[in-house]
């Protein structure tokens, strides 16, 4: 079963838009990392917040974690059409396995 | 160029025949992962190996051997191979105390047929 379950499978924006992409997990976390999958490529760490973080910062990226909710959140502002790609979270509850979503799909038209 | 490298990139097999996916990582990590990527179901981890000389199962090790020959190799043995184990393979090295997550290889393709 998976860790992360990212929301919205796919997500289609204009140039200049902002892109938000949620994730949700079942058990509790020590952190949680976001990468990018540019398609037929291998993935790419943009993130990874603890579970004593709320919010980081990463040029345009905003990650926010609720350990409450159970759930982060990834905010691409001012997104690129070199944004387009898919978006994983994934989630640890140890200290060397992390549990990644299935994934959202963005695309970003120029 | 600092990294992990997989070989070989593409594979086409028999069912039933077997072969050995290569990974090497040249960061000095300690962790080393083997994850398959499908259509619609995001990565699966399928053995990983916390330092040299430990390995463990992740959420789909059935149908595969693993090896840490070493600090910087970890390969992936499919003994007999099926056509269920056709996907994408990722291999994958960290040093989680350094918090810049996990460095991906960029893929093996394979098809059993």
């Amino acid at each position: 079963s998976q860790q992360g379950e990212e929301d919205p499978q796919a997500l289609s924006i204009q140039e200049g838009e902002n892109a938000t992409m949620n994730c949700s997990y079942k058990t509790s976390i020590n952190n949680l990392q976001w990468y990018r999958q540019n398609s037929g490529r291998g993935l790419v760490h943009l993130i990874l917040i603890r579970s004593n973080e709320r919010e980081k910062h990463s040029g345009r990226l905003r990650v926010t974690l609720d350990t409450s909710k159970k759930s982060s959140s990834l905010l691409i502002t001012a997104s690129r059409a070199a944004d387009t790609a898919s978006y994983f979270c994934a989630a640890s509850s140890g200290t060397y396995k992390y549990i990644f979503g299935t994934g959202t799909r963005l695309k970003v038209l120029a | 160029n600092a990294g992990v490298t997989q070989t070989p990139k593409f594979q086409v097999l028999k069912t039933g025949q077997s072969m050995t996916l290569q990974c090497a990582q040249d960061m000095n990590h300690n962790s080393m992962y083997w994850y398959r990527q499908d259509p619609g179901m995001g990565l699966r981890l399928i053995y990983y190996s916390a330092s040299e000389g430990t390995t463990d199962k992740g959420e789909v090790p059935n149908g595969y051997n693993v090896s840490r020959l070493n600090k910087r190799e970890f390969s992936l043995r499919l003994e007999s191979a099926a056509p269920s184990q056709t996907s994408v393979y990722f291999c994958a090295s960290s040093d989680l105390g350094t918090g810049y997550g996990y460095t991906f290889g960029s893929g093996t393709r394979l098809t059993v047929v």
